[in-house]
């Protein structure tokens, strides 16, 4: 069974960044695409980007682009979610999530998620 | 992109009934592309329809989505208690994949 365990939550000042990991267990880390899709409280779901790790390829929603870099290292099966420039606004529960098979970008496997607060 | 306004934003209802939420494209979702997730509070999303009407894997059949061009349906056939949540829909046709803004059904 596929398992995507994220790490903890993290609390950034505006102006800095963040990066958040997302490893992998079960399947095949380089056979499916990983997305990140955030949530801020209250609130519904974006999609930012996501990574085909076996081509190193990111993808990136145009809202984030120039912000945002989506990372993969196949040797650990983990994907990284790197967010700079932050503001108030980046206040959100950050998922990862799996594409459900090849070219398939709807999402059965998610991590827990990871709250990340921007606060002066 | 591609923007999806489900309707209603809250629906209050009791359990055995059976319900229909809605999700309308801005343009057209080629293919079916489209799923739909239940969402609990403080947990992940859960699959539960993609291709507009199949059910992903332990999905019980009171589940069933339908539709096609730019209006989208999920239907549940007798509200159990675990089903009152916060649904939303996405389309995978064109990137960005976009979600609703989501439907939070509760109990009456």
């Amino acid at each position: 069974q596929v398992q995507l365990v994220q790490s903890g939550a993290e609390v950034r000042k505006p102006g800095s960044s963040v990066k958040i990991s997302c490893k992998a267990s079960g399947g095949t880390f380089n056979g499916y695409s990983m997305n990140w899709v955030r949530q801020p409280p209250g609130q519904g779901l974006e999609w930012m980007g996501d990574i085909a790790p076996i081509f190193r390829i990111a993808n990136y929603a145009q809202k984030f682009q120039g912000r945002v870099t989506i990372t993969a290292d196949e040797s650990t099966g983990t994907a990284y979610l790197e967010l700079t420039s932050l503001r108030s606004e980046d206040t959100a529960v950050y998922f990862c999530a799996r594409d459900y098979a090849v070219k398939s970008p709807y999402f059965e496997f998610w991590g827990q998620g990871t709250l990340v607060t921007v606060s002066s | 992109e591609i923007v999806l306004t489900q309707s209603p934003g809250t629906l209050s209802l009791s359990p055995g009934e059976r319900v229909t939420l809605s999700c309308r494209a801005s343009q057209t979702v080629t293919s079916a592309y489209l799923a739909w997730y239940q969402q609990k509070p403080g947990q992940a999303p859960r699959l539960l329809i993609y291709g507009t009407s199949t059910r992903a894997t332990g999905i019980p059949d009171r589940f069933s989505g339908s539709g096609s061009g730019t209006d989208f349906t999920l239907a549940i056939s007798r509200l159990e208690l675990e089903d009152f949540a916060v649904y939303y829909c996405q389309q995978y046709d064109n990137p960005p994949w976009t979600f609703g803004q989501g439907t939070k059904v509760e109990i009456k």
